[in-house]
């Protein structure tokens, strides 16, 4: 089993449509998660912290997290085709080392 | 000003040859990690340093050698370069241990083998 799993996509959504991505993590100490965007060729840059159970939100995107079920999910509403890019789920877990899932591509059509 | 820079940006050598990667920050950050990113996109870690010392070495040949002469820099010193070094290596910094604060990461090194 993958430390972090993503279902790697592509994930086709019209514009204005909601966006989501899903991610599973198997080490149950793991305290802190991440989204990134990162855009072809380009660096990952952060998206969303989240640390405990729930949501948060920011803007057009919301973070979702259960701990119990290990599970964090990322919703993008009202998708712009510029947040076609690939998507990757990071996990803080034990010995301060950060995971990152396989990525998802998303592609938002016009 | 850059927070985490990476030089080169490109990099393409031959079969065989030895290279070395160099990357710098300046957010103060005490633990600075190497991840290599493959055609595949997925982004593993190799190397994490914390104030200068190695905590997290993940399976990597020892033809890869990372330094870090002070806690802004880690640098990856690679030996005998092998077609499947190909690949993009980022560098990445993030607060100290007991931060839960993300990572932020360089621009990458894009690494092509000939």
């Amino acid at each position: 089993q993958k430390e972090v799993e993503q279902n790697s996509g592509p994930l086709s959504v019209p514009e204005g449509a909601i966006a989501s991505l899903n991610c599973t993590y198997s080490d149950r100490v793991s305290q802190s998660f991440f989204w990134y965007r990162q855009y072809s060729g380009k660096s990952p840059e952060l998206i969303m912290s989240i640390y405990s159970n729930g949501d948060k939100e920011d803007g057009r995107f919301t973070a979702q997290l259960n701990k119990a079920s290990q599970y964090v999910s990322l919703l993008i509403r009202d998708s712009q085709p510029s947040d076609s890019a690939t998507y990757l789920c990071a996990v803080l877990g034990g010995y301060q080392k950060v995971t990152f899932g396989t990525g998802t591509k998303l592609q938002v059509i016009p | 000003d850059t927070a985490v820079s990476q030089t080169p940006k490109y990099l393409v050598t031959q079969m065989g040859n030895d290279k070395s990667i160099k990357c710098e920050q300046n957010l103060g950050h005490d633990t600075m990690y190497w991840y290599k990113q493959d055609s595949k996109k997925f982004l593993k870690i190799m190397f994490s340093y914390n104030n200068k010392e190695l905590i997290i070495n993940e399976t990597v040949p020892n033809r890869f050698s990372p330094k870090s002469p002070d806690k802004a820099h880690l640098n990856l010193h690679i030996n005998s370069l092998e077609l499947g070094d190909s690949a993009v290596y980022f560098c990445a910094s993030r607060m100290n241990l007991n931060s839960n604060q993300p990572q932020h990461f360089g621009d990458g090194t894009r690494l092509s083998i000939l």
